[in-house]
């Protein structure tokens, strides 16, 4: 069963903290990965793509490790509206196995 | 504006009965999703569609018939057959079915069983 795994939380950070998330997957076909944002009872919406180099926008910055088949999300400097569940994606070449992780909960204390 | 809806966003159920989801995007995509999320948990995919007239079977595909009649539209009908529908259904869609190709979301219909 191809899967992606991620440290289900909750992670309970304040405001200003540098928080990391991390999610590995089985599928060593897996191609393309995604990092997406889902607030309570919305739909997920797309945070960021992780590149081979990784790649960084704003204050998220996102890492791929394909040897050990991880990657993982920072983000610095905490706001309150970040709290929300990140959902971690691997997709294979063909674009069927688009797998999602079951998510990482983020709550930011002030 | 474009992008993707759903109707209705709740929706309630007798136990035995038939519903039918629906899912439009104007985003010209080729690529049509469906998923099932349970509450603390990920999406499920339940099927999927490259292009008109196609569509096949994901993960949880039992109890769910889908249609893709027009590009635009990619509705999926909850049969009597699936036992635990309760859950929130989410339609994305792609560009393409490729792994490079972002997933766009709907923002989702909540199906209760009664």
């Amino acid at each position: 069963r191809k899967e992606v795994e991620q440290d289900p939380g909750p992670f309970n950070v304040p405001e200003g903290a540098t928080v990391a998330f991390n999610c590995t997957y089985s599928n060593s076909a897996s191609q393309s990965f995604f990092w997406y944002r889902q607030d309570c009872r919305k739909e997920p919406k797309l945070l960021m793509s992780v590149y081979s180099s990784g790649n960084e926008d704003g204050r998220f910055t996102a890492q791929l490790n394909r040897a050990s088949q991880y990657i993982s999300l920072l983000i610095r400097d905490s706001k309150l509206s970040d709290s929300a569940t990140y959902l971690c994606v691997g997709g294979d070449n063909y674009g069927q196995n688009f797998v999602f992780g079951p998510g990482t909960r983020l709550s930011v204390l002030p | 504006d474009g992008g993707i809806t759903q109707s209705p966003k709740y929706l309630f159920r007798k136990e035995g009965q038939n519903v039918t989801l629906s899912c439009e995007q104007n985003l010209n995509h080729d690529a049509m999703y469906w998923y099932r999320q349970d509450p603390g948990q990920g999406l499920r995919l339940i099927y999927y569609s490259q292009i008109v007239n196609d569509f096949q079977k994901g993960d949880i595909a039992e109890g769910y018939s889908v249609s893709r009649e027009k590009k635009e539209s990619f509705p999926l009908t909850v049969t009597s057959a699936q036992k635990n529908p309760t859950a929130f259904y989410l339609c994305a869609s792609s560009m393409r079915q490729a792994a490079t190709d972002t997933q766009y979301f709907g923002p989702g219909t909540r199906l209760t069983v009664l």
